[in-house]
């Protein structure tokens, strides 16, 4: 079946712009992650969806930082005001259920260059 | 906080070479701990897995044994080849969480 799939793959922007990815999950997959690859910091946790549950924002660097998930299917990551420091690679995940155990699938990432 | 911490690479091997990459974290509780590999231009698959002390995860030739007393997941292959190569993160979900905290990834590259 279809993967994690995300969009834009690659998204060049000026400082001060606001942008969107996308993330679409496998079908029935309930938990969604979003996390960040950077050469400076490495692979780091963004935010976490499961369910209708409220999602756990707590790797979100700051509040220009937003994401929202909508019928519990795909998801949206908003970086306002963007800056220098956001450019890296925007992963999304999803897995069957929440729980350590669950295997988290990767789509294959939106770079972001924020020039 | 959690954390792992990976040997730096690149690692350099001649093809049929045995690998072990280093890995070791600090976490509290009983996580899980993963190793996922990134092939060229390609996103991070799950290699292998374990979730509680004294297991072995495995795959495609690849082991990892989950050593609670040195706090330990190293990633061992026998015999690399060319097609090895890729950037090799360990990771860790700690117990009855989701979220993945990921080392810096070490880079392998198999030659001929």
């Amino acid at each position: 079946g279809a993967g994690v799939s995300q969009s834009p793959s690659n998204k060049v922007t000026e400082k001060g712009k606001d942008v969107e990815l996308r993330c679409d999950p496998i079908s029935g997959h309930t938990a969604l992650y979003w996390y960040r690859q950077s050469l400076g910091q490495g692979l780091e946790f963004l935010i976490y969806f499961q369910g209708n549950s409220a999602p756990d924002k707590s790797g979100l660097p700051s509040d220009r930082f937003s994401a929202e998930r909508t019928g519990g299917s795909v998801s949206t990551l908003t970086i306002q005001r963007t800056q220098q420091e956001d450019s890296a690679v925007y992963l999304c995940a999803s897995s069957l259920a929440s729980g350590d155990t669950d295997t988290q699938y990767f789509g294959p990432g939106t770079r972001l260059t924020v020039l | 906080g959690n954390s792992v911490t990976q040997m730096e690479g690149p690692v350099t091997l001649s093809e049929e070479a045995f690998l072990t990459i280093n890995c070791t974290y600090t976490a509290t509780g009983y996580p899980s701990l993963f190793w996922y590999v990134q092939y060229p231009g390609e996103g991070l698959q799950l290699l292998l897995k374990a979730t509680k002390a004294d297991d072995k995860g495995s795959n495609k030739g690849f082991e990892a044994t989950y050593r609670k007393e040195t706090t330990s997941f190293h990633l061992e292959k026998g015999s690399v080849q060319v097609s090895d190569s890729a950037v090799y993160f360990c990771a860790l979900s700690p117990g009855g969480g989701n979220k993945l905290t990921f080392g810096t990834g070490t880079q392998l590259k198999v030659e001929l």
